[in-house]
């Protein structure tokens, strides 16, 4: 099955340091989601993105639907030592009767240094 | 609270032995999922369940089989015939119909299988 590109494949920072990945894929997605894993534990929705060029932000989260429909990125600001963990890009297609498909991307691994 | 509630967090089967993993839904969603997560790797469709007595092969479907008889429940039997079953298994649900709005996948928080 088709995985989306997403990079960076993990990232080392500096606590209170900014912190950008992106997912790219080679088709188009009707909507794009960002989740937070922690270890041991499913996965949280932390961002969902349902038009194109859409810029939404969550806090001290930021994520765009890329204009093309094909990619999205998220950005962290001032990181603190609990944004630790695993981030995922997904996009969204609908399958019938209100059943979806998400193709994920391989995850981006945030470690912070304090 | 509402959720969703995977059993057992930890399980661990020899080789041969089928195994079901249990999820349990209180959202009164009518769509229900199963991922596969391994390291490194995004997660994987398994089994898909848009309503009671109606499941869809996802795209790692072999060696897995489900049943949904009741909207809350979608318990994954992993069978001897999966050949490489250690896996972290994700269950989700999804409410509502349509294309646009909220109606995202909530997860459950996993079921770690590890065959010996």
């Amino acid at each position: 099955g088709q995985q989306l590109n997403q990079s960076p494949q993990s990232m080392f920072i500096q606590e209170g340091e900014d912190v950008s990945m992106n997912c790219t894929s080679s088709s188009i997605f009707n909507t794009w989601l960002w989740y937070k894993q922690d270890p041991g534990e499913g996965p949280v929705l932390l961002i969902a993105l349902y038009k194109a060029g859409e810029l939404t932000s969550n806090g001290r989260l930021t994520a765009q639907f890329g204009i093309t429909r094909k990619d999205s990125f998220l950005n962290i600001s001032a990181s603190i030592p609990s944004d630790v963990g695993i981030y995922f890009c997904a996009g969204r297609r609908f399958i019938i009767q209100g059943a979806q498909k998400l193709v994920f991307g391989q995850g981006t691994r945030l470690t912070i240094n304090p | 609270d509402g959720g969703i509630t995977q059993s057992p967090k930890y399980l661990f089967r020899k080789e041969g032995q089928n195994v079901t993993l249990s999820c349990e839904q209180n959202l009164n969603h009518d769509a229900m999922y199963w991922y596969r997560q391994d390291p490194g790797q995004g997660l994987r469709l398994i089994y898909y369940s848009q309503i009671v007595n109606d499941f869809q092969k996802g795209d790692i479907a072999e060696g897995y089989s489900v049943s949904r008889e009741k909207k809350e429940s979608f318990p994954l039997t992993v069978t001897s015939a999966q050949k490489n079953p250690t896996a972290f298994y994700l269950c989700a649900s999804s409410g509502g119909t349509g294309l646009g709005g909220a109606n995202v996948l909530t997860f459950g928080a996993g079921s770690r299988l590890t065959v010996l």
